[in-house]
Order: C-alpha cells, then sequence, then structure tokens
C-alpha cells in the first residue's frame, strides 16, 4: 500500500558533503514537490516540478537544486550540506483532484 | 503572495470533548482550496478534510467539521469527541487549485488528555 517512499528516514551528513534525497511515487503522478519542515514554520516549498525534466522554485531554493529524470522519482540535492539545512525533509505528490500523499519524511542532520 | 496562519502552537483537550483549531489565510483569488492535514508521531501527514471555496456548505468528515468563512478568510476545524489517537500536529495548507502547491501552516500542536 506504499504510495511514496522516501530513501531515508534518518540521515546525519558531514558539512561540505553533497548530500542525496530520494523519493519514488507509485501513482503515475506528474506533480511532485519537496517540502522542508521546522518547528514553528510549518512546511515550506522548496522545489517542483510539474513534469520529467521540469523543476521550479519554490519559496525557499537556495542551497539546494532537484532533479527529475524519471516520472516516478524526485531527487533532492543538497550541493554543499550546511548546518543549517539539518531539518525534517518531505516529499509529495499530486494529481489532479487527488489529495496529496506524502512520504514519511527523511529527518536530516548536518554536523 | 498566498499566506496561511495558525496563531495556536499548542492546543490541549480533554478525551471525549470538542476542541477547535484556528486557521486564517490570505489570497486575493476567490477560487481555491483549503485542507486540514494530520500528522501523528509517525510523521506519515493524512488528509484529514478539504474545502473548496466556492462551496458554501461547510466540510464534514465523521468526528471532523470545518467552519468556513470566506469573507473572513477563517478555516477553522473541529474535532467533536476527541479520542487519544487525534493527538497529533495539525496543519492548515491552501493551494490555488487542484494538483498545485500546498501552502501550509506553522501547524498546531494538539495534545488529548484521557
Amino acid at each position: 500500500d506504499v504510495k511514496v517512499t522516501q530513501s531515508s528516514r534518518y540521515l546525519v551528513k558531514r558539512t561540505g558533503e553533497k548530500v542525496f534525497l530520494e523519493c519514488v511515487q507509485d501513482m503515475d503522478h506528474e506533480n511532485m514537490f519537496w517540502y522542508r519542515q521546522d518547528p514553528g514554520l510549518g512546511l515550506r516549498l522548496i522545489y517542483f516540478s510539474y513534469d520529467v525534466k521540469m523543476k521550479e522554485k519554490g519559496d525557499i531554493p537556495e542551497g539546494y537544486s532537484v532533479s527529475r529524470e524519471k516520472k516516478e522519482r524526485f531527487s533532492l540535492i543538497l550541493e554543499s550540506a550546511s548546518t543549517n539545512q539539518t531539518s525534517m525533509y518531505l516529499c509529495a505528490s499530486i494529481q489532479g483532484n487527488t489529495e496529496a500523499f506524502f512520504g514519511q519524511g527523511t529527518r536530516l542532520t548536518v554536523v | 503572495a498566498q499566506t496561511v496562519t495558525q496563531s495556536q502552537p499548542e492546543m490541549s483537550v480533554q478525551e471525549a470533548e470538542t476542541v477547535t483549531l484556528s486557521c486564517t489565510y490570505d489570497t486575493s483569488e476567490s477560487d481555491y482550496y483549503l485542507f486540514w492535514y494530520k500528522q501523528p508521531p509517525s510523521r506519515q501527514m493524512i488528509l484529514v478534510i478539504r474545502q473548496e471555496a466556492y462551496k458554501q456548505q461547510n466540510a464534514t468528515e465523521n468526528r471532523f467539521s470545518v467552519n468556513f468563512q470566506k469573507a473572513a478568510k477563517s478555516f477553522s476545524l473541529k474535532i467533536s469527541d476527541s479520542q487519544l489517537g487525534d493527538a497529533a500536529m495539525y496543519f492548515c495548507a491552501y493551494s490555488m487549485e487542484y494538483g498545485n502547491k500546498l501552502v501550509f501552516g506553522a501547524g498546531t500542536i494538539l495534545r488529548v488528555k484521557s
């Protein structure tokens, strides 16, 4: 019954490392999103994609990039991880008037 | 830009009682969609209820109902007969259209006391 899967539930990385967060959905959705969740700030949109090889910046794209080579997979990349990127990252996919489906989140700690 | 505000960082309710979570939003659009999501300790986001702005009737899903006041840009969630399993973080969210990006509030932690 799994619909959106994020590659890791917990991740610890060192400052300066390149970090890949993977998200895969099995619902053939066109629209996929990466959010960052911080206490008191809710979920903030980092990047989103409405189609393969297409990407658009969200509200807080600085320090991040994304890749969507296949419809089912949307990757979030931290080019050079910093401690202020320690956070919970949530992937979501949506299509049409269906509800948004979320992954279980990746709690990333950058040390 | 659209914004969503949840002014209650934390709320508590006694089991079997009723609690209301507040949400206000700002938009210049006339058609849009509003949602309440629940995030339990498992971190899995679950859709609780949704409301289309063009519908005047308030949405209801079992023990969950909303009070949608379009003119006031207010969208509160009422949970009746609260259960221990209702304890979670609740997020109010806005979208301009289905399938589009969601704008979230800061969230309200709901604690249910037995």
